[in-house]
């Protein structure tokens, strides 16, 4: 596609129920990187793949944080239990080369 | 650690006056520099990107400067307008393995009429 596309672009939850954020990178694109953005604080890196697999997955704060890319195309990344500090904008980014191009983001809230 | 440090925090300013943003990082070893504008509710949108070997770069009305030697940058506004209204973000990659990808926690500067 032109852009990277995120769905859904804002979701609401119970605390304990599990979410699934979606990532359609843009085309050709090897790289896909999933950041979290809690209010007022930059963004921090959670998985790096490259291709399917995660080279990089440093970033997931718990176990109960898991993403899958198939294809080397689409990503989800899954959020089990949720709790409120999961409370954040998930932003997903592809790149080719040098360049990185973000998607607008899924916004969650746990209630 | 590697960190990328931002400031102000927040900025306040008149349509039509410049500002300048300050960016100082230790990320080690180091690859390129980039700033970004995200609008609220967007994600981040490239302005500049820079090695270790330039020292200035423009995009139209913003322009950003690279010391890698006391590793620093400023991102310059000119001519402010009611649309720069942003967070700028600086975000510092380090060099060898992917491009991994440092972020500073922004700087929101909000332009009045």
């Amino acid at each position: 596609g032109a852009g990277v596309s995120q769905s859904p672009s804002n979701k609401v939850t119970e605390k304990g129920k599990d979410v699934e954020l979606r990532c359609d990178p843009i085309s050709g694109h090897t790289a896909l990187y999933w950041y979290r953005q809690s209010l007022g604080q930059g963004l921090e890196f959670l998985i790096y793949f490259q291709g399917n697999s995660a080279p990089d997955k440093s970033g997931l704060p718990s176990d109960r944080f898991s993403a899958e890319r198939t294809g080397g195309s689409v990503s989800t990344l899954t959020i089990q239990r949720t709790q409120q500090e999961d409370s954040a904008v998930y932003l997903c980014a592809s790149s080719q080369n040098y360049g990185y191009t973000f998607g607008s983001g899924t916004r969650l809230t746990v209630v | 650690k590697n960190q990328v440090e931002q400031s102000p925090q927040s900025l306040i300013i008149l349509e039509g006056k410049n500002c300048t943003l300050q960016c100082n990082y230790t990320v080690s070893p180091f690859s390129n520099l980039r700033w970004y504008k995200q609008d609220t509710g967007r994600g981040p949108v490239s302005l500049t990107i820079m090695t270790f070997s330039e020292n200035t770069k423009s995009n139209g009305r913003y322009t950003a400067t690279l010391d890698a030697d006391t590793k620093q940058s400023s991102l310059h506004i000119t001519a402010s307008q009611l649309s720069d209204s942003a967070s700028y973000i600086c975000v510092v990659s380090e060099s060898g393995g992917y491009n991994k990808l440092i972020f500073g926690a922004g700087t929101r500067l909000a332009v009045h009429p």
